[in-house]
């Protein structure tokens, strides 16, 4: 299976912050990567597809970089409803397989 | 508007089987391949089995693989998960999630789950 590893696993952070969220997987895979936004007691939102396509609707202060085994998601300037947990996804191999998370918290 | 939702978790106990249903409006689901994804309590995300829009693929995880088996009806706009032999391990929220547009020659394009329902809570308990 291709392992995902995301960092850090908690980042705290004020609204108005630039936050940088990295992603990297055991192998290579292409671009094919998402990311997601979840808040507690909800399901997941996709934000980013192909590493880099933002999903419709998605603010733009969201951006996706990378490829191979090197991932980003930036947040250009941190909103509130921004505070939530935030998962890679790699769909070029299966199993398809996610990161373990990474929780953006008031600072 | 894309609606997805779940139905049938509930409080089993171990070896016992389920079955969660997921139905579907909103968009052509029968052009679309399926997912079920979990979330154990306080955990991260668990993609679990996925089917092709006219049933002819199935993929699992290997840690669900031989006690799971997903299917669709399409003239039902509805997903499946039979849940077999379950264990303490397999509670978890689980969600249904969409896939892919697929043809008659298959499933193509990026494979991230675009549209989620909420979730249905299956707990495996003695």
């Amino acid at each position: 299976d291709i392992q995902m590893t995301q960092s850090p696993s908690t980042l705290s952070a004020s609204v108005g912050d630039k936050v940088t969220i990295t992603c990297r997987a055991s192998q290579t895979i292409r671009s094919n990567l998402a990311w997601y936004h979840q808040k507690p007691g909800k399901a997941p939102k996709v934000v980013i597809f192909e590493a880099s396509i933002s999903e419709g609707g998605v603010p733009s202060r969201f951006s996706g970089s990378g490829s191979g085994t090197e991932f980003t998601l930036t947040i250009a300037s941190l909103q509130p409803d921004d505070f939530a947990s935030y998962y890679c996804q790699q769909y070029n191999v299966y199993p398809w397989t996610f990161g373990q998370g990474t929780k953006v918290e008031v600072k | 508007e894309v609606h997805l939702v779940e139905s049938g978790g509930g409080l089993v106990q171990p070896g016992e089987s389920l079955r969660l249903s997921c139905e579907a409006s909103g968009f052509s689901f029968s052009n679309y391949e399926m997912n079920w994804v979990r979330q154990a309590p306080g955990k991260g995300l668990e993609w679990v089995a996925n089917i092709s829009a006219i049933e002819t693929v199935t993929n699992y995880a290997p840690s669900v693989r031989g006690r799971v088996i997903i299917s669709r009806d399409n003239a039902k706009n509805s997903l499946y998960l039979q849940l077999i032999s379950l264990r303490v391990e397999d509670t978890a929220i689980y969600f249904c999630a969409s896939g892919r547009l697929c043809t008659n020659v298959g499933c193509s394009g990026a494979a991230y789950f675009r549209h989620w329902g909420q979730g249905t809570l299956v707990s495996v308990s003695s």
